[in-house]
């Protein structure tokens, strides 16, 4: 079983829809929750990150963490075309940023 | 000149080619990571550098090497690629090596091994 388990897609939904982007994960340690969003041609950049159990919202951006299911997800509200890209989830235990996991990436398009 | 930025874009090289990919941080960051990413494949870490000093290389073969002059840049060396090899090749930095620590990524180097 891979450590982290995402869906790769592509996830392709209309303008204004609720988007749900999810991540399984094996490995108990892990405490430390992260959404990363790549555009077309451009590096990551983190959207959210999360400590430990529990839901965190910054603006339509929603990132739960459900450490008992060890499943991780990113809700997205009133989706926009600017939304379109590849969402990363990354996840880590204790120790230095090196032992960060990342899934594969969802790729997600938002049409007009 | 903000953030995390790589050169070239683009690289085409053959097999026994030997070229260098750069990258240079512009926020005074401690730590440095070469990623590779490859198609429907998790982002790879390569190697991390903090303060200078290598902490981890997973495993990666001799015909890529690392150097790291200084805090604000990172190199990696190609030599006798692979096919295989091909991928968008990352840098990213951070402000140490906790895991709290964003790393920002730039915007990478598409590598294509003839």
């Amino acid at each position: 079983q891979k450590e982290v388990e995402q869906d790769p897609g592509p996830l392709s939904v209309p303008e204004g829809a609720i988007v749900s982007l999810n991540c399984t994960y094996s490995n108990s340690a892990f405490q430390y929750f992260m959404w990363y969003r790549q555009y077309s041609r451009k590096g990551p950049e983190l959207l959210m990150y999360t400590y430990s159990s529990g839901n965190k919202e910054d603006g339509r951006f929603t990132a739960q963490v459900d450490k008992s299911s060890k499943y991780i997800s990113l809700f997205i509200r009133d989706s926009q075309p600017s939304d379109s890209a590849t969402y990363l989830c990354a996840m880590s235990a204790q120790g230095g940023s090196e032992k960060l996991v990342f899934g594969k990436g969802t790729k997600l398009t938002v049409n007009p | 000149e903000t953030g995390v930025t790589q050169t070239p874009r683009h690289l085409v090289m053959g097999m026994t080619n030997k070229k260098s990919l750069k990258c240079e941080q512009h926020l005074g960051h401690n730590a440095m990571y070469w990623y590779k990413q490859s198609a429907k494949k998790p982002l790879e870490l390569m190697f991390v550098y903090s303060l200078e000093e290598r902490v981890e290389n997973n495993s990666v073969p001799s015909r890529f090497s690392p150097e790291c002059p200084n805090s604000s840049h990172l190199f990696l060396h190609l030599h006798t690629l692979q096919p295989e090899d091909s991928a968008l090749y990352l840098c990213a930095s951070s402000q140490s090596r906790a895991p709290t620590n964003e790393q920002f990524f730039g915007p990478g180097t598409r590598l294509t091994v003839l």
